[in-house]
């Protein structure tokens, strides 16, 4: 069965620092969305991604996160200058999209430390 | 108010019990909605996914909305220790963008 993959399983890294974490979505889907969920809280959306563009943002994510789908099957969430209170989980999802073709399916997701 | 309150629990019960969670919501707008399994540290697994109102069943997994209500409930018949994780349930109103707003979650706790 088609899966989200996500590297790494896990990250740490000095404050200030740039991560780029790495998703490959389900390959016939077409929608790629980031969430996270810091320890303890609900799973939050940061933003989501279709044709090649940003379709929608929260306003967590802002000028310090930026996306990329450098190829045809990877997509990244890149973090210019950590800060501490970007510790958290982060979870790649994707959909096909369309009518009925809404359901998000998740990766396993990166645990990203902060020091 | 919360867009979505889930009751965080947790919720322990004996094996082969009937368990309702339940979300409620306060955006109109959403119409779709999931039911999404998590294990510690690990990422939501879908469960159950539907459109506007009414019943879905999958098994030992049953599915409601009512969007009259804004009220969703999940119910799990013959409860199994392997069922003991944190139940999320999550919407979103559709449209380009699609995001999903999620409730707290519910940590369950199936007992021997």
């Amino acid at each position: 069965e088609p899966e989200v993959t996500q590297t790494p399983s896990h990250q740490v890294t000095q404050m200030g620092q740039e991560v780029i974490l790495r998703c490959v979505p389900i390959s016939n889907h077409l929608y790629f969305y980031w969430y996270r969920q810091i320890l303890g809280q609900k799973v939050e959306f940061l933003v989501s991604f279709y044709n090649n563009e940003i379709s929608e943002k929260s306003e967590i994510f802002d000028d310090q996160f930026s996306v990329e789908r450098p190829d045809g099957s990877n997509f990244t969430l890149k973090i210019r200058s950590t800060k501490l209170e970007d510790s958290a989980m982060y979870f790649c999802a994707s959909s096909r999209g369309g009518i009925g073709e809404e359901t998000q399916y998740f990766g396993p997701g990166t645990r990203l430390l902060v020091l | 108010q919360k867009e979505v309150e889930q009751d965080p629990g947790p919720l322990s019960v004996p094996e082969g019990a009937i368990v309702s969670l339940n979300c409620t919501y306060s955006n109109s707008a959403f119409q779709y909605f999931m039911w999404y399994r998590q294990y510690s540290r690990k990422g939501p697994e879908l469960l159950m996914y539907t459109y506007s109102s009414g019943n879905k069943e999958d098994g030992r997994f049953t599915a409601q909305v009512d969007k009259s209500s804004k009220y969703i409930s999940l119910f799990i018949r013959d409860s199994q220790p392997s069922d003991s994780a944190t139940y999320l349930c999550a919407m979103s109103a559709g449209g380009g963008g699609n995001k999903l707003t999620f409730g707290t979650g519910t940590q369950l706790k199936v007992e021997l």
